[in-house]
């Protein structure tokens, strides 16, 4: 069945620098990719999501891009701050799989002032 | 607006008990879904509603999981005879047209 993977499972970095957290999913008819954000004690929170059609999409500090041939998306965080700390999932969803959406473990940030 | 709400947010419950988790989606969202989020792993899908329309369930773990959604908007997921295994947490969300997903904040449920 569809996988995704992720990795770090755990990221620190200081306070403005950068954070990257990639992604590998199994099913080549994966069509949407989200990136969720789940703070302690909530439910994830959508903080951005791509298509298949798209290789790339910002909004802001991040941004999210996407290599459909080699099945990898990434999460990009510029100039992190304190309140980035969290738990960060990608997840795959299939436009041939019924109605699943396939999550990745999760990506603890830690973002030190 | 109001987002997903879920209830009870925190259930202890005594092996071989039974339980109902009740969420609240987003008003006019046709589409909600379960999940089961285990300690320090990502939300595994359960089940899926359109409406009141159970059109997948292929996640439940066991014929001791049911889920319900008689009238298209409140959803009830039951566990009969839990079992200490069945300790984690409940997530709920809604969605409407498109693939965006709005959790809930979930049930963390404790069996013992």
């Amino acid at each position: 069945g569809e996988n995704v993977e992720q990795h770090p499972s755990t990221l620190s970095v200081q306070e403005g620098d950068s954070a990257v957290i990639k992604c590998t999913y199994s099913d080549s008819a994966s069509n949407y990719f989200p990136w969720y954000k789940q703070e302690l004690g909530k439910g994830p929170q959508l903080i951005i999501d791509i298509r298949s059609n798209v290789g790339e999409k910002k909004d802001q500090r991040i941004a999210v891009t996407l290599n459909k041939t080699a099945k990898h998306f990434s999460l990009h965080i510029t100039e992190t701050q304190p309140e980035d700390s969290a738990v960060y999932f990608c997840a795959a969803k299939s436009n041939t799989g019924g109605f699943k959406t396939i999550f990745g473990a999760g990506t603890r940030l830690f973002v030190k002032a | 607006g109001a987002g997903v709400s879920q209830s009870p947010r925190y259930k202890v419950a005594k092996r071989g008990q039974d339980v109902a988790l009740r969420c609240d989606p987003i008003s006019g969202h046709v589409s909600l879904f379960w999940y089961q989020q285990a300690l320090g792993q990502g939300p595994e899908f359960l089940t899926y509603f359109q409406n009141e329309a159970q059109l997948d369930k292929s996640g439940l773990p066991s014929d001791r999981f049911f889920a319900e959604r008689p009238e298209g908007s409140v959803s009830t997921l039951k566990i009969q005879r839990t079992q200490q295994e069945d300790s984690a947490v409940y997530l709920c969300a809604s969605s409407s047209a498109g693939d965006t997903q709005y959790f809930g904040p979930g049930t963390r449920l404790t069996v013992l």
